[in-house]
């Protein structure tokens, strides 16, 4: 079964409110962890990957942290606009056999951002 | 702009009438990815190329097949779709073996009568 998921299935903030999404997973063997942004009718679109050995990492409006002791991930993006509605996967990056890698994506939050 | 191109947009077959997708990609990235993507669900993985070198999941059906001619060009052949591959199907190109920032195309969804 899949190793990454997500605690909640939708999210639903004001405009201008930070966001907090989050993620679970269960397979300490990651090199690392991305969060991706899909907009409807489109691909996923990479937002911003943290590797194991750090537990934060800024980008621009988005914050990511992972807690290795309980196996948790969790995206905060600041002042959430409207353009930010979407569905946000996190995905796990692990050595899959000999040299090849695997990017195994969770299951989605629906962001819904109320203007 | 270098980018991810994937043909058509929408796609209908009938049931076990074989199906190719394409996807093209300018980028010049040595690994190619094709994923499922069925509603309200996370991408799964079917099979990758890095450069010429073809590799498929384990749990991927016989009935998916890949060709990546050269390096631009990968193409998903489906030689008898079933009600149950209908589904949005993803193209992702990476540089390298080790991806975090894959690069999708915009998919094709495909419908099957």
């Amino acid at each position: 079964g899949e190793s990454v998921g997500l605690h909640l299935p939708t999210l639903s903030v004001q405009e201008g409110d930070n966001s907090i999404i989050n993620c679970a997973y269960s397979n300490s063997a990651s090199d690392y962890f991305i969060w991706y942004k899909q907009e409807s009718g489109k691909g996923p679109q990479f937002i911003i990957d943290i590797r194991s050995n750090m537990d934060k990492r800024q980008g621009q409006r988005v914050t990511v942290l992972l807690n290795k002791t309980v196996k948790h991930l969790s995206l905060q993006i600041a002042a959430t606009q409207p353009g930010d509605s979407a569905v946000y996967f996190c995905a796990e990056n692990r050595r899959s056999g000999g040299s090849n890698y695997k990017l195994t994506f969770g299951k989605g939050t629906l962001l819904t951002v109320n203007p | 702009d270098a980018m991810v191109i994937q043909n058509p947009r929408y796609q209908v077959t009938q049931f076990g009438k074989p199906v190719t997708l394409s996807c093209s990609q300018t980028l010049n990235h040595n690994v190619m990815y094709w994923y499922q993507q069925k509603s309200s669900q996370a991408p799964k993985l079917l099979f990758h190329y890095y450069d010429k070198d073809f590799n498929n999941e384990a749990d991927t059906p016989d009935n998916f097949q890949s060709r990546r001619p050269n390096t631009s060009f990968c193409f998903l052949d489906i030689r008898s779709p079933g009600l149950g591959d209908a589904a949005m199907y993803l193209c992702a190109t990476s540089r390298d073996r080790r991806p975090a920032e894959l690069f999708f195309g915009s998919g094709t969804q495909l419908s099957v009568l």
